[in-house]
């Protein structure tokens, strides 16, 4: 069985500043794990994902998140918070053998003071 | 390029009433899920379907239906709607395998009384 843990719900960051949300899973088979942002009121992007090439994955918009197996954890990071960076974002793994069977985090919800 | 399109955005329904949500994709991908989103609880799997032809439950099913009509569209139904079923309802669809990313819908707001 897999399972995602998002250890924070909300993160408040100033813009300017470093943004880590963080993610621990637990997987049977060696995982493919994802980042998803969602806007109010709006569906899911994908920001990037990780499927068992290069462990430091870059995204859009500046994200990027490392795989560490020995951790298992995939958390995201960004160097510099723009206010537009507020939302909720999700981490996801996917795991089995088609691949059919994804397991979304409970969410982080990021806010950005100015 | 349409993506993932949904309707309704919104739905209200009285206890008892039934309704089906509708989900149609452009982009050729072999597979379709439901989802539905609640504060506090990220994405749960209601519905998935692996290709047409096939559908499988997901973590939620009860008090669901689904069909894969072809394989651009992917229903949802409520037979006979509960207040526990008020949430929001995204469909997404992917190309078959662990690697590839879903593409999801705007979601359908959905509030049962």
């Amino acid at each position: 069985a897999q399972s995602v843990t998002q250890l924070d719900s909300h993160v408040s960051v100033s813009e300017g500043t470093p943004v880590l949300l963080r993610c621990n899973y637990s997987s049977s088979y060696s995982p493919s794990l994802f980042w998803y942002v969602q806007h109010p009121n709006k569906g899911l992007q994908l920001l990037l994902k990780y499927t068992s090439a290069a462990t430091l994955v870059k995204g859009i918009n500046g994200f990027e998140a490392e795989f560490k197996k020995s951790e298992t954890s995939f958390h995201l990071t960004k160097p510099s918070a723009h206010m537009s960076d507020a939302a909720e974002y999700f981490c996801v793994v996917s795991d089995d053998n088609a691949g059919n069977m994804l397991t979304f985090g409970g969410g982080t919800r990021l806010m950005v003071k100015p | 390029n349409a993506g993932v399109t949904q309707t309704p955005k919104f739905q209200v329904l009285k206890t008892g009433q039934s309704m089906t949500l509708q989900c149609a994709q452009d982009m050729n991908h072999n597979s379709m899920y439901w989802y539905r989103q609640d504060p506090g609880m990220g994405l749960r799997l209601i519905y998935y379907s692996a290709s047409e032809g096939t559908t499988d439950k997901g973590e939620v099913p009860n008090g669901y239906n689904v069909s894969r009509l072809n394989k651009r569209e992917f229903s949802l139904r409520l037979e006979s709607a509960a207040p526990s079923q008020t949430s929001v309802y995204f469909c997404a669809s992917r190309l078959a395998g662990p690697d590839y990313e879903q593409y999801f819908g705007p979601g359908t707001r959905l509030t049962v009384t």
